[in-house]
């Protein structure tokens, strides 16, 4: 079956400006994660999701980053008054749970550049 | 706090070789998991190998197998018979307690010479 899917694949927007990243999980899964990998560097999380509700927003860095998931599958990443330290490859993933053995699934990431 | 260290930012091994990359952890939670990931210049994040902390015998997926060393919070990753296809980063990640969220390190990228 198809797997995570992540819209747009490469961004470049200027500084300023407000960026929209987009996920489209495994269907069925309920589970859906947002990671941000800066260049050199281990994937980072941001925020996770079960079903409709934000379960841990610990990981996003400031009020300029907001994600949502409106219906518990496809989810948006918000990204307000972008920086050039926005710049990242951010991931998605989900999971058929929320439970520790439930493996998360990655999708291929978009790639931001902030000019 | 958790935390996961990869203290190898690149390796090399010859083709057909045998390669071990290092891992190592820090939790003070009782329940979690280790993984391997390999990622790729596709940037798709692909799981390798898993290990649930409870569990006292070492992951084997084919040609991949983990020393696990709990006490020592320990988690290496072992590839025999490398090919051409395992040339990638490969990220050592931790799932503790009740959070979700992976944990990873900041990588090791093997290059698998022909």
């Amino acid at each position: 079956g198809a797997g995570v899917s992540q819209t747009p694949s490469n961004k470049v927007t200027e500084k300023g400006k407000y960026v929209e990243l987009r996920c489209d999980p495994i269907s069925g899964h309920t589970a859906l994660y947002w990671y941000r990998q800066s260049l050199g560097q281990g994937p980072e999380f941001l925020i996770y999701f079960q079903g409709t509700g934000a379960a841990d927003d610990s990981g996003l860095p400031n009020d300029r980053f907001f994600a949502v998931r409106p219906e518990g599958s496809v989810s948006t990443l918000k990204i307000q008054r972008t920086e050039r330290g926005d710049s990242a490859v951010y991931l998605c993933a989900s999971s058929s749970g929320w439970t520790g053995a439930n493996e998360q699934y990655f999708g291929p990431g978009t790639r931001l550049t902030v000019t | 706090a958790q935390t996961v260290t990869q203290s190898q930012p690149e390796m090399s091994v010859q083709e057909a070789e045998t390669v071990t990359l290092s891992c190592t952890y820090d939790t003070s939670e009782s329940n979690y998991y280790l993984f391997w990931y390999k990622q790729p210049p596709s940037r798709q994040m692909i799981l390798v190998i898993r290990q649930e902390a409870y569990k006292q015998q070492n992951a084997t997926e084919n040609r991949f197998s983990v020393n696990f060393q709990k006490a020592a919070k320990s988690f290496s990753l072992k590839i025999s018979d490398s090919q051409l296809g395992d040339t990638a980063m490969y990220f050592c990640a931790l799932k503790g307690g009740a959070t979700n969220k992976l944990i990873f390190g900041t990588g090791t990228l093997l290059a698998v010479q022909p």
